[in-house]
């Protein structure tokens, strides 16, 4: 049972242009939300989240929409840049208490073409 | 600082062979996690820890074991391996419950 799911395992954007990921998710109880990105080789380095409380959280060229009544969530990076181009897993976590166990989706590799 | 820091980088396994994987992390965090991710796959939580002596299991921890005696180490053991555990490991730290840091990984064949 997929719990959070990328349908797009990839994704081809002109420099300059803007990218947007996508990510589903089927638990309710889901509250955090948070976008990794990976290069090859490395672990996976935090981006950007978003609380269910909220429907958008923006930091620099990265911003995060949340939309609660569909169970979607989407990363936005404008303008995109060819250092961009990597993995990016949308992650998901419940409750407050404890530790965050994330369930992460499978991925989608961007590639930012020149 | 050199943040989380996993040990070996690769290995290849025989069947029913055991290995520890290390993982060390020098931010003083108290939350330890260990992740598996196969190919085209996201991560998958296999075992967690809150604190020194409090381990914890995740989704997918059958064939794995943990401990965790200090707050900066949080070694991964196999005991028999097996080509199920053919992955990449990812160790994980956090201070409180929200941004967790993770290490390089482990890359591990299991033949």
């Amino acid at each position: 049972d997929q719990q959070v799911k990328q349908n797009s395992p990839s994704l081809s954007v002109q420099e300059g242009r803007i990218s947007i990921l996508n990510c589903d998710y089927t638990n309710s109880m889901f509250d955090y939300f948070l976008w990794y990105k990976k290069y090859p080789a490395e672990g996976p380095t935090f981006l950007i989240s978003i609380s269910s409380i909220k429907d958008k959280n923006e930091d620099g060229r990265f911003t995060v929409f949340l939309n609660k009544s569909a169970k979607h969530l989407s990363l936005h990076i404008v303008p995109s840049q060819p250092g961009d181009s990597a993995v990016y897993f949308c992650a998901a976590s419940a409750g407050i208490q404890g530790a965050q166990k994330l369930v992460f989706g499978q991925g989608t590799r961007l590639t930012i073409n020149p | 600082n050199a943040g989380v820091t996993q040990t070996p980088k690769f290995r290849i396994l025989k069947i029913g062979q055991s290995m520890t994987l290390q993982c060390t992390q020098d931010m003083n965090h108290n939350y330890m996690y260990w992740y598996r991710q196969d190919p085209g796959m996201g991560l998958k939580l296999i075992y967690y820890s809150v604190g020194a002596g409090i381990t914890d299991k995740g989704e997918v921890p059958n064939g794995y074991n943990v401990s965790r005696s200090t707050t900066e180490d949080f070694p991964l053991r196999l005991e028999l391996a097996a080509p199920s555990q053919t992955s990449v490991y990812f160790c994980a730290s956090s201070y409180g419950i929200r941004t967790q840091y993770f290490g390089p990984g482990t890359r591990l064949t299991v033949l």
